[in-house]
């Protein structure tokens, strides 16, 4: 089947580093996908890591991707206000044929001086 | 390049009503997909159009209807409002990418509260 879950929340200090735990079902998805949203906004496509890859660094976004456990997470380095958002975690089944994405409740991640 | 954007930004409506939606994708993209966005579901996929052809279709029902032009630019109807029509409507922009990736991004969305 197809479903993909994430904690609900995430407080975390200025400077700190943020970890986004997610977790999905279906062992085909070939991309996995991790979009922000703030209020009032669409979706913006941080980063993505293909099925085969077990690591992906961006910047200050680490990717890390168990496809056993299929457990994917988010590092985000140095935390800033300005990451406080939601965090969607999406996978992209094979079954589901072409661009369907299956998204996650979302994180939302806040962050305090 | 240009985002994807969506029209229009806000929409209020009465129940009984329709509504038509409209996406202009990146350029060069030729997938346009649909999803709704709600506080109790999350984000759903409602349907892609490639190359003026829907491809996929999530399970909404036939109230939810879409079309895409020769241009790729993509409308999305409703008809019939419910008060659970109610929410942000995302259309989302893709191409394949040189590495063979898939990416797909997402307009501002249209934020539609039916009454």
């Amino acid at each position: 089947g197809e479903d993909v879950e994430q904690s609900l929340f995430l407080s975390v200090r200025e400077g700190d580093s943020s970890v986004i735990n997610c977790t999905y079902t279906d062992s085909s998805s070939t991309y996995l996908y991790w979009y922000k949203q703030e209020p009032g906004a669409g979706l913006q496509l941080l980063t993505y890591i293909f099925s085969n890859m077990d690591m992906k660094q961006d910047q200050r976004l680490t990717v890390l991707l168990n496809k056993k456990d299929k457990h994917l997470s988010l590092r985000i380095a140095d935390t800033q206000t300005g990451d406080s958002a939601i965090y969607f975690c999406a996978e992209r089944p094979l079954s589901g044929g072409y661009n369907k994405l299956i998204f996650g409740a979302g994180t939302r991640l806040a962050v305090h001086p | 390049k240009a985002g994807v954007t969506q029209t229009p930004r806000y929409l209020i409506k009465t129940r009984g009503q329709q509504v038509t939606l409209s996406c202009s994708p990146i350029s060069g993209h030729r997938s346009v997909s649909w999803y709704q966005q709600t506080p109790g579901q999350g984000l759903q996929f409602l349907f892609e159009y490639f190359s003026e052809t829907q491809r996929n279709k999530g399970n909404f029902p036939g109230r939810f209807s879409g079309r895409q032009f020769s241009n790729s630019r993509s409308e999305m109807n409703v008809s019939t409002l419910e008060l659970g029509d109610s929410a942000l409507y995302l259309c989302a922009s893709s191409n394949r990418a040189p590495s063979g990736s898939y990416e797909q991004y997402f307009g501002p969305g249209t934020r539609l509260t039916v009454t």
